[in-house]
C-alpha cells in the first residue's frame, strides 16, 4: 500500500535559514507526490507536485522538492525562510486517480 | 482565477441534528473530493465523485452521504450528528481521474468548520 511518512511534527528555523521538511514514501509503483501548505484556519494550497517528469520540482513561494527513488524521499526545501512561511505542511501521495493520502503534517515555525 | 467554493464556512449544530455542506468546484473541473480534518489531524479522504458518479470511497460513516449534481457541484449530507463529527470539512476538485498527471492535482476549498454541541 502506498503511504507517506513525515519526519518531525514540528520544525523551527530562524528567519533566513534553510528550511528542510522531510517526507518518505512507500510505493510499489512510480508515485504521484505532493506537498501542500495549510495556513491557520485556511484550506490546503498545493505547493508542488511530482509526476515523474523531473526529479527536481520547483513550486510556489520559493519551495522545491527533490524526488530520490534510491532513498524513497521527497523532501521539501527552501533556501531562506521567511516569517510568512510559518504554516502546516503536508506531504501526500495519490494512491489512485481519485484518492490522496496525506502525511501527518509538519508545523513550521520561523524565529525572528 | 476561480477557486473551489464551499458553503457555509462555519456551521454549528447540536447532536442528532443533520447538516448539509455544499461544494462548488473550479469551472470545468468534473471531479470533487471530500475530506475531513479533525483538530490537529491530517485530512482524511471521505468520498469522491466523477461525472456525477461515486468514484472512490474512504472512511465515510454510514450516517453521511454525498452526491454530485449535473452542474458538478456536490453536497455532503450528515445525519445524526455526533460530537466527534466536529471538524473541518474540505472539498477539492480536479479535472478528472484520468491518466494524465493533472488529474491527480486536487485544488482545495477553504473548508467548512462544523461544530457539533
Amino acid at each position: 500500500a502506498q503511504s507517506v511518512t513525515q519526519l518531525g511534527s514540528h520544525v523551527s528555523v530562524s528567519e533566513g535559514a534553510l528550511v528542510l521538511l522531510r517526507c518518505n514514501y512507500s510505493s510499489s509503483v512510480p508515485p504521484y507526490l505532493f506537498w501542500y501548505v495549510q495556513y491557520p484556519n485556511q484550506g490546503l494550497q498545493l505547493l508542488l507536485k511530482y509526476t515523474s517528469a523531473a526529479t527536481l520540482v520547483k513550486g510556489i513561494n520559493g519551495f522545491e522538492a527533490e524526488f530520490k527513488k534510491s532513498e524513497t524521499s521527497f523532501h521539501l526545501t527552501k533556501p531562506s525562510a521567511h516569517m510568512s512561511d510559518a504554516a502546516e505542511y503536508f506531504c501526500a501521495v495519490a494512491i489512485s486517480a481519485s484518492k490522496i493520502i496525506f502525511g501527518s503534517g509538519t508545523r513550521l515555525s520561523i524565529r525572528p | 482565477a476561480a477557486g473551489v467554493i464551499q458553503s457555509p464556512r462555519h456551521l454549528i449544530k447540536e447532536k442528532r441534528e443533520t447538516a448539509t455542506l455544499k461544494c462548488y468546484p473550479i469551472p470545468r473541473h468534473d471531479t470533487v473530493y471530500w475530506y475531513q480534518q479533525g483538530p490537529g489531524q491530517d485530512p482524511q479522504f471521505l468520498i469522491s465523485f466523477y461525472e456525477k458518479m461515486q468514484s472512490d470511497k474512504g472512511s465515510i460513516p454510514d450516517r453521511f452521504s454525498a452526491q454530485q449534481f449535473s452542474d458538478y457541484h456536490s453536497e455532503l449530507n450528515m445525519s445524526s450528528l455526533e460530537l466527534g463529527d466536529s471538524a473541518l470539512y474540505f472539498c477539492a476538485s480536479s479535472s478528472g481521474p484520468g491518466t494524465s498527471g493533472s488529474a491527480y492535482e486536487q485544488y482545495f476549498g477553504p473548508g467548512t468548520r462544523l461544530t457539533v454541541t
